[in-house]
């Protein structure tokens, strides 16, 4: 079962705007959630994270947003550049599994001139 | 710093075959990881270490599948046989320990499976 969800596959934007990637979980027992961005033929690097006793955490050009009660978490890229342009990954893990990590199928960004 | 290394970086193999992948994780870090991630899906852990010691393998298909971590630092990752839907990349993860959730990515190896 799917517990962390990307319903977005994609998103287009405009370099100098802002980007904004949504991420929704189901299991809450998650209490730490990241953030991943990945280019082609290398591997995932972490870029992100919040712990749920947070509700933002904000580190230059991005910031994640924790909605608990809904169980959703946004990353804001602001403003996007071309060098933003890869897919990034929502993941979350559970307290006490080792740092095991359950990640989202990812959102391809696009940042255009 | 170096990073995490893994070999090969490309492998082609037929249904049936074997195939092996190392991983070289980064000086000093307990937790090794191996996801399994498909075209078009997020990374799926296979199987974590902790030093030499196996934590979750919950998700490895043991029947075809094995994986070791000799003297708690280089890991190799088995596939006996392959199967076509084993087709995807293969990333090797470490952190400095298993309450670190920031872990460190490979560049990982494409599988393919004819």
């Amino acid at each position: 079962d799917q517990q962390v969800k990307q319903n977005s596959p994609s998103l287009s934007v405009q370099e100098g705007r802002i980007s904004i990637l949504n991420c929704d979980y189901t299991n809450s027992m998650f209490d730490y959630f990241l953030w991943y961005k990945k280019y082609p033929a290398e591997g995932p690097t972490f870029l992100i994270s919040i712990s749920s006793i947070k509700d933002k955490n904000e580190d230059g050009r991005f910031t994640v947003f924790l909605n608990k009660s809904a169980k959703h978490l946004s990353l804001h890229i602001v403003p996007s550049q071309p060098g933003d342009s890869a897919v990034y990954f929502c993941a979350a893990s559970v307290a006490d599994s080792w740092g095991k990590l359950q990640f989202g199928a990812g959102t391809q960004v696009v940042v255009t001139p | 710093e170096a990073g995490v290394a893994q070999s090969p970086r490309y492998k082609i193999i037929e249904k049936r075959q074997s195939v092996a992948f190392w991983c070289n994780p980064i000086s000093g870090h307990a937790t090794l990881y191996w996801y399994q991630q498909i075209l078009g899906q997020g990374p799926k852990l296979l199987i974590q270490f902790q030093n030499n010691g196996v934590v979750d393998d919950s998700q490895l298909p043991k029947d075809r599948f094995s994986a070791e971590r000799l003297k708690g630092v280089d890991s190799t990752l088995k596939i006996q046989p392959a199967k076509l839907e084993d087709s995807a990349v293969y990333l090797c993860a470490s952190s400095l320990s298993g309450q670190n959730y920031e872990q460190y990515f490979g560049p990982g190896t494409r599988l393919t499976v004819t």
